[in-house]
């Protein structure tokens, strides 16, 4: 069965800065998607990036970045220019074919 | 905005009842995902519709089912209410059935007392 681990439940990071969230999979498969979403306190799921498994290159998404290393099964989140905004829960999933699988979620705070 | 559409925001409704959340998929989405977010178990999968049919089933009660329309709008129905059942119940949407990114909707508050 595809597990997906995120390992900090809690992260803070200043504004500006730079933070990396961390995640990893298990999975026997070859083709797949992993996504990052946000919660904010309004509880909306908000897709932040995504990535196909077939793909070497990692996703990019304005201030948002992944390092996907495929052999090693993780996928991080950097996220660069920290704002106040990006305050919330992200969460980690992996997708093949219909199912998608989240992990426990990373609680980001930004400071000022 | 995701461009999906969920009704009611909140519900609160006693143990025993039954409930019925609705969710409206974007535009040109034929898939629609029903997930369960508590406290205590996280987000879970609960069922697929596609087209109409159902695709997949995860971690859904008995007590729950769902079903998609002609119009591909979908309704969850959960009955026989438990306090256990108190949770945000997203609905997300998809173009097609397998690999396609899925969007989520604002999601239902449901808290039974």
């Amino acid at each position: 069965a595809q597990t997906v681990t995120q390992s900090q439940p809690e992260m803070s990071v200043q504004e500006a800065e730079t933070v990396t969230l961390s995640c990893t999979y298990d999975t026997s498969e070859n083709n797949y998607y992993l996504f990052w979403y946000k919660q904010p306190p309004s509880r909306q799921m908000i897709l932040v990036i995504r990535q196909e498994a077939y793909k070497q290159q990692n996703a990019t998404e304005n201030r948002f970045s992944v390092n996907f290393q495929k052999a090693a099964k993780s996928f991080s989140l950097k996220i660069s220019d920290s704002q106040l905004g990006d305050t919330a829960m992200y969460f980690c999933a992996f997708m093949m074919h219909h199912d998608m699988r989240f992990g426990a979620g990373t609680r980001l705070t930004v400071k000022p | 905005d995701s461009g999906v559409t969920q009704t009611p925001k909140h519900l609160i409704t006693a143990t025993g009842q039954r409930v019925t959340l609705r969710c409206s998929p974007r535009s040109g989405d034929l898939s629609v995902y029903w997930y369960q977010q508590s406290l205590d178990q996280g987000l879970q999968f609960l069922i697929q519709y596609y087209n109409g049919e159902e695709r997949a089933k995860g971690n859904i009660l008995e007590r729950f089912s769902a079903q998609q329309f002609p119009d591909l709008h979908s309704e969850l129905n959960l009955s026989s209410l438990e306090l256990g059942d108190s949770a945000l119940y997203f609905c997300a949407s998809s173009v097609g059935t397998q690999l396609d990114t899925q969007y989520f909707g604002p999601g239902t508050r449901l808290t039974v007392l």
